[in-house]
């Protein structure tokens, strides 16, 4: 495998059930992200981690919960979703120079398509 | 950051050089000129990025004015696969800001066979 994989690749769940999606960058970077991608809406960051430690979490309901047991792997957990929940989740990785602030080249996954019913 | 603008579309012949201008008079002594694209529902993609000089990588090539107001992103033959939505995004490169990437509107490639 190589680049950043996702899985599940579509994924249909109810406003009841408890699913997860994940990530797993082979890049051997230290920064992971997940972002929302809504039908003709901009990219939202939803979460960051850098050296496994969470460093931005952008306003995203509870019902949205991060995990990143270690630099190679990201979690996004979801329960009581709502319809309008329903987008492109796209996880992404990036080689973070802590101290040195930010980097803006971000390597992507082809993505999680999430449908609420 | 700086406000970029970019054409809404472009066609390229399928082999020849696609040349994808980008404008940002307003853009300041530390921001860098990155470029992203996104091909139809998939994750967007890293292309390459430049401060002032010119940058080259194996997907492009990077050309950015002397007075840095605009640049050209130049894929040397394209393909058919290269058909996307290209982003031309202006931020400062390092610092204590925030990791969110903006994505305007871009410009439409299509590549023709």
């Amino acid at each position: 495998e190589t680049g950043v994989t996702q899985t599940p690749r579509h994924l249909v769940m109810g406003m009841t059930n408890k699913k997860s999606l994940k990530c797993e960058q082979h890049l051997g970077h230290n920064a992971m992200y997940w972002y929302k991608q809504s039908a003709k809406k901009p990219l939202e960051l939803m979460f960051v981690y850098s050296l496994e430690e969470r460093v931005e979490n952008n306003s995203v309901p509870s019902r949205f919960s991060p995990e990143c047991p270690n630099s190679s792997h990201l979690f996004l957990h979801l329960h009581t979703l709502q319809p309008e929940d329903s987008a492109l989740y796209l996880c992404a990785s990036s080689q973070d120079r802590r101290g040195g602030g930010v980097t803006y080249e971000q390597y992507f996954g082809p993505g999680t398509r999430l449908t609420v019913t | 950051d700086a406000k970029t603008t970019q054409p809404t579309s472009m066609d390229c012949a399928e082999g020849r050089a696609a040349n994808l201008p980008c404008n940002h008079s307003t853009i300041s002594g530390n921001e860098y000129v990155y470029w992203y694209r996104q091909i139809h529902s998939q994750g967007p993609q890293y292309i390459i990025h430049g401060l002032k000089n010119n940058e080259t990588n194996e997907m492009a090539s990077l050309i950015i004015t002397e007075d840095r107001k605009s640049s050209t992103l130049i894929l040397p033959h394209a393909t058919l696969r290269d058909t996307a939505v290209y982003y031309c995004i202006v931020i400062q490169g390092y610092g204590a800001g925030s990791y969110q990437l903006t994505f305007g509107k871009g410009t439409k490639l299509s590549v023709i066979p």
